[in-house]
């Protein structure tokens, strides 16, 4: 069975930092591009940040580029959200999401992960 | 920029009903579009992909289809475990990934 089980969220300061981590299991991770989308309280999804299956190409959605990094380890079946500069407009339920396969293009998100809250507040 | 517009945004029907929600791309996408279903609380869960593939597993009262650049995703008869908040995406223009606003269903 597919699973994707996120961990790293919690309060934060505004400009503050965090890493979030989503461990996957039950599939060859490395064959696989990820996602990452965020949620936040009462509203619609936002797709964030995306990998390829070998990790040799990112993007992001403009809210924030520049600001988070989104990396994976497939020796550790393990996908990464560093945030740097949080603002308060980023607290979110975070889910990480596999795609259909190992490229960004044509991707549907299926399955997602349980999520981790993030609050940026002061 | 390709903007998707769903509709409603929110929607009341009785058990038994069918039920159709609508997304509206603003220009074409092919069938680069997907529907997910959100149950209070829970996790997005997919439903379809590519305009009306059924992903497995998913009750067969579910269907999507497509005419043009509107895309509708049809509930054939509502069932209670079918309230939730349903978002349509797109993914067409990788690597970027755009969802509907989500259209909110209950039970009347």
């Amino acid at each position: 069975e597919v699973q994707l089980l996120e961990s790293g969220g919690g309060l934060v300061q505004p400009g503050g930092s965090l890493r979030l981590s989503c461990k996957a299991s039950g599939f060859t991770f490395n064959d696989y591009a990820m996602n990452w989308v965020r949620q936040s309280p009462g509203k619609g999804l936002e797709w964030v940040s995306g990998i390829t299956g070998n990790g040799g190409s990112t993007h992001y959605a403009d809210s924030v580029m520049g600001r988070f990094t989104i990396s994976r380890d497939n020796s550790k079946d393990t996908l990464y959200l560093q945030m740097n500069s949080l603002r308060v407009e980023d607290t979110a339920i975070y889910y990480c999401a596999k795609g259909p396969g190992l490229l960004l293009r044509f991707c549907w998100l299926d399955p997602w992960g349980q999520g981790t809250l993030v609050i940026v507040s002061s | 920029d390709i903007q998707m517009t769903q509709s409603p945004s929110s929607l009341s029907a009785s058990l038994g009903d069918r039920v159709t929600i609508t997304c509206r791309a603003s220009q074409g996408i092919s069938n680069y579009l997907a529907w997910y279903q959100q149950k209070p609380g829970k996790v997005p869960k997919l439903l379809i992909y590519a305009a009306s593939t059924l992903q497995p597993g998913v009750p067969s009262r579910f269907s999507g289809s497509r005419s043009g650049t509107d895309f509708t995703l049809t509930i054939s008869s509502l069932q209670p475990e079918d309230v939730a908040t349903y978002y349509c995406q797109k993914y067409n223009d990788a690597p970027s990934i755009t969802f509907g606003q989500g259209t909110r269903l209950e039970i009347k």
